[in-house]
């Protein structure tokens, strides 16, 4: 089961900043959040990862509450290319990445 | 640099044939090995992942099963598919140490089962 909650899908317009909200009100305290996305028929692409801080990478930047119960993935200057599914992910207690149904990001121009 | 394969990019594959995927890696030491499932319009889904040779662990009941005879090699198999198994299979692999766990995907491979 996801531990993530994201919208299922948002529009954003070609050269505006896309934000894409997530919650995960249950994370612990040493566990990261981590940004992913999907390009059809393609493998999960990563983004960004974060645990407190703020994180900015060439990509993307990733803002992360106080609390830790929600971040934020922005796309500073969105492109066509941009369009994808975005998974906010946590980790399982195997290793592995536990994915959501993520939110499709529609880039348009 | 580190890669990872996945072949066939494509298959179709009658109820009840057998099957195989392969993954391996090229550029990195004993890492975890994963395979995951996504079935049309969901998330991904875990179902086998390997800390080392020989080494399997299933996250959930099905009628497929993995090995992994090389360090870098992870193989999905099948002795009957079931029309259920249809979905688009990811191969990741991530190291063993270090904090991040970050997660590296392979191409897939689309499963078509008819």
């Amino acid at each position: 089961d996801a531990k993530t909650t994201q919208p299922p899908s948002m529009d954003c317009a070609e050269g505006r900043a896309a934000n894409l909200p997530c919650n995960h009100s249950t994370i612990s305290g040493n566990e990261y959040v981590y940004w992913y996305r999907q390009i059809h028929s393609q493998g999960p692409q990563y983004i960004i990862h974060g645990l407190k801080n703020n994180e900015t990478n060439e990509m993307a930047s990733l803002i992360i509450t106080e609390d830790r119960k929600s971040s934020t993935l922005i796309l500073p200057h969105a492109t066509l290319r941009d369009t994808a599914v975005y998974y906010c992910i946590v980790r399982g207690s195997q290793g592995n990445l536990i994915f959501g149904k993520g939110t499709k990001l529609s880039v348009k121009p | 640099s580190q890669t990872i394969h996945q072949w066939p990019a494509t298959l179709v594959q009658p109820v009840g044939s057998p099957l195989s995927l392969e993954c391996t890696v090229e550029g990195t030491s004993n890492p975890n090995l994963y395979w995951y499932r996504q079935a049309a319009g969901r998330g991904l889904q875990l179902l086998f992942y390997s800390v080392g040779i020989g080494q399997i662990s299933s996250e959930v009941p099905q009628n497929l099963s993995a090995s992994r005879p090389q360090d870098r090699q992870f193989i999905l198999s099948s002795k009957k598919l079931l029309l259920s198994d249809s979905g688009f299979y990811l191969c990741a692999w991530s190291l063993l140490a270090g904090p991040y766990n970050e997660q590296f995907f392979g191409p897939g491979t689309r499963l078509t089962v008819l």
